[in-house]
Formats: structure tokens, sequence, C-alpha cells
């Protein structure tokens, strides 16, 4: 079957504006999972989802970055009022749920790579 | 803190060498470690999950071990390949469900 999608591929944009991101993951994958790489970086965790709901959303850098889940299935990361620092590749992830990242790996989508100029 | 880290940060070998990457992570109260790959432009591959109570996992030419008392793991690749060249990615799951990664080997093999 499918794996996780991610679109755009890649973005550029200016500073300040507003940017969205989008993630499809495996059909009936409940959890999902956004992560966000620098430059010679690993991937470092934001935000992740039990069905609609942000579980934990920690890894969130400030109050600019929100992702939403309204159906249970695809899920955006919103970024607003773009910064150069905010260039990296994000990365979302889907398990069946939380607790099967315990036995099973998390399957990743390509990333979308976004340049803030 | 859980921090992961991997050494050495670049490793350049000739064809058909076995070859030993490292990691290693400060918080052992771990549930896997897990080894990913990632090609230039890609996401991570899953190559090996090792459970918290086991000592390795093999996968063709993959051997990753678990050391979870001295927070060690180890993946040999075995005759590596020009096709095994990619970055090599550590990452260990504690008890919040979440992925905290090393920052990666850069694996070039030459023909």
């Amino acid at each position: 079957g499918a794996g996780v999608s991610q679109t755009p591929s890649n973005k550029v944009t200016e500073k300040g504006k507003y940017v969205e991101l989008r993630c499809d993951p495996i059909s009936g994958h409940t959890a999902l999972y956004w992560y966000r790489q620098s430059l010679g970086q690993g991937p470092e965790f934001l935000i992740y989802f039990q069905g609609t709901g942000a579980a934990d959303d920690s890894g969130l850098p400030n109050d600019r970055f929100f992702a939403v889940r309204p159906e249970g299935s695809v899920s955006t990361l919103k970024i607003q009022r773009t910064e150069r620092g905010d260039s990296a590749v994000y990365l979302c992830a889907s398990s069946l749920d939380a607790g099967s990242s315990y036995n099973s790996p998390l399957h990743f989508g390509n990333g979308t790579r976004l340049t803030v100029t | 803190k859980q921090e992961v880290t991997q050494i050495p940060a670049a490793l350049s070998v000739p064809e058909g060498e076995n070859l030993v990457l490292n990691c290693s992570f400060t918080d052992s109260a771990i549930y896997n470690l897990q080894w990913f790959r990632q090609d230039p432009g890609k996401g991570l591959t899953s190559l090996l999950l090792i459970q918290s109570s086991q000592r390795e996992q093999t996968s063709g030419r993959l051997n990753a071990s678990l050391d979870k008392s001295s927070g060690r793991s180890t993946l040999y690749i075995a005759a590596s390949q020009p096709g095994d060249s990619a970055t090599y990615l550590c990452a260990v799951v504690g008890g919040n469900y979440k992925l905290t990664f090393g920052k990666g080997t850069l694996l070039t093999v030459n023909p």
C-alpha cells in the first residue's frame, strides 16, 4: 500500500510569510508525528497526534508553529511569520498507534524541504 | 534529557570492507533502539529495531547490537557496497513514544 505522503516536497517562502505543510499518513494509522531536521542534524521531535488530538506538542519551538489533524487522518503543520531559522526538512511519520512505537518502527515520509529567504 | 551520540560523523571505506558504526545514549531507560538509513533528499528507512530486552538483531549484511546498561549500540555492515552509501541514524524510544535521534554517520563506500 501507499506510504506516508508529504506535500509539497519543496517550499520556498519569504521571511514573514505563512506556510502550510501537509502529511497524509498510512491508512489506518492513528498515530502521526512531526519531526524537524536541520542541516547536519538528526530529526527533532515537534508534535504527535493520537487520533485527532495532539497528545504531546512539547517540541514545538514557539507559538508560531501549530498543527492540526481534524479528522484523524491528514495533518497540516502551520508556520506563521516564517523566519530564516525555520529553514529545515520537516518529516512526518505514522504508526498504528502510539504504543506500537515500542515494538515497531515508525514509517516516515520523504519530508518537505522548507527554505525561508 | 536523553542524548544520543554517533561516532564517527563521517566514514569513507573501499568497497568490500566490513565496518562498524557506533551509537551511545545517556539514559538507559529505553524501550527500543532503532537504526535508520537516510538517502539524500529522502525520508528515513528503518533498518533494524532492537527491543530493550534483546542483545542484537540481524538483517542480511547488517547486524545491530545493544548494550542497554552501558548505553551503547553498534551497527555492523559486512562486505560493504557502493549502494550502502547514505547517512545512518540511530534513535531510541523512551517512555513518551518519541524518538530521540543522533546526528548520524555519513557513510561513503568507494567502488
